[in-house]
């Protein structure tokens, strides 16, 4: 069964730490994303990958940096947490281009982390 | 960003029957694929239905269609024989059809509650 693995499901902070959310991925998936979800806003995208150390801004990047060392691992870091910030965190991968033709538009989904900053 | 809308911030459904989940979007393309996602309690989203804008049948899922209006840029789910299962968030999403671009966009949700 594939899976994308999200380190922590529910974090408290405070504000100014630095904070790690981690995912993995077991699928050799090329695309990694992460999204955070707000009630009333949906999903918005943060940063996504299409390959190791490639990364790309989505549409609220600010205050978030991100990492992909390797093609399983996709890290995202908040230099330092504000309360604007407590929400869940989705991470998500996709097969890339050279995927059979539905493989490289389905996202599997980790189980969300819930980030709190006090 | 594209803009998927879900005006529909709650839906509530009897057991058995059917509930209707509307959609719209907003794109200049003329090729892209539309997705509806459900969310359920533990919170792991996954795939309900697909559809590709190149075909004019709509997509099917045992209970779940979709009523594809390329036209109207409007993408429905519809969910047949309701079951207490399908209680969840369910989301609409979309994706332009161009190599190299895998960025889905989101609508806000609709909250399904199901009613024994």
């Amino acid at each position: 069964d594939v899976k994308v693995t999200q380190s922590s499901r529910y974090l408290v902070k405070r504000t100014g730490e630095k904070v790690f959310l981690e995912c993995v991925q077991d699928m050799d998936h090329e695309n990694m994303f992460w999204y955070r979800q707000d009630p009333g806003l949906g999903l918005r995208l943060i940063y996504f990958s299409y390959d190791v150390k490639m990364k790309e801004k989505g549409d609220i990047p600010e205050g978030y940096s991100v990492s992909r060392e390797k093609k399983e691992r996709f890290s995202l870091i908040l230099e330092s947490a504000s309360t604007n910030q407590t929400s869940m965190y989705l991470c998500a991968s996709s097969a890339g281009q050279g995927a059979l033709g539905s493989g490289a538009n389905v996202l599997t989904f980790g189980a969300g982390s819930r980030l709190t900053v006090l | 960003a594209q803009t998927v809308t879900q005006s529909q911030p709650e839906m509530s459904v009897q057991e058995a029957e059917t509930v209707t989940l509307s959609c719209t979007y907003d794109t200049s393309e003329s090729d892209y694929y539309l997705f509806w996602y459900k969310q359920p309690p533990s919170r792991q989203m996954i795939l309900v239905i697909r559809q590709e804008a190149y075909k004019q049948q709509n997509a099917t899922e045992n209970r779940f269609s979709v009523n594809f209006q390329k036209a109207a840029k409007s993408f429905s789910l519809k969910i047949s024989d309701s079951q207490l299962g399908d209680a969840a968030m369910y989301f609409c999403a979309y994706r332009r059809a161009l190599a190299n671009d895998y960025k889905l966009s989101f609508g806000a949700g609709t909250t399904v509650t199901v009613r024994a």
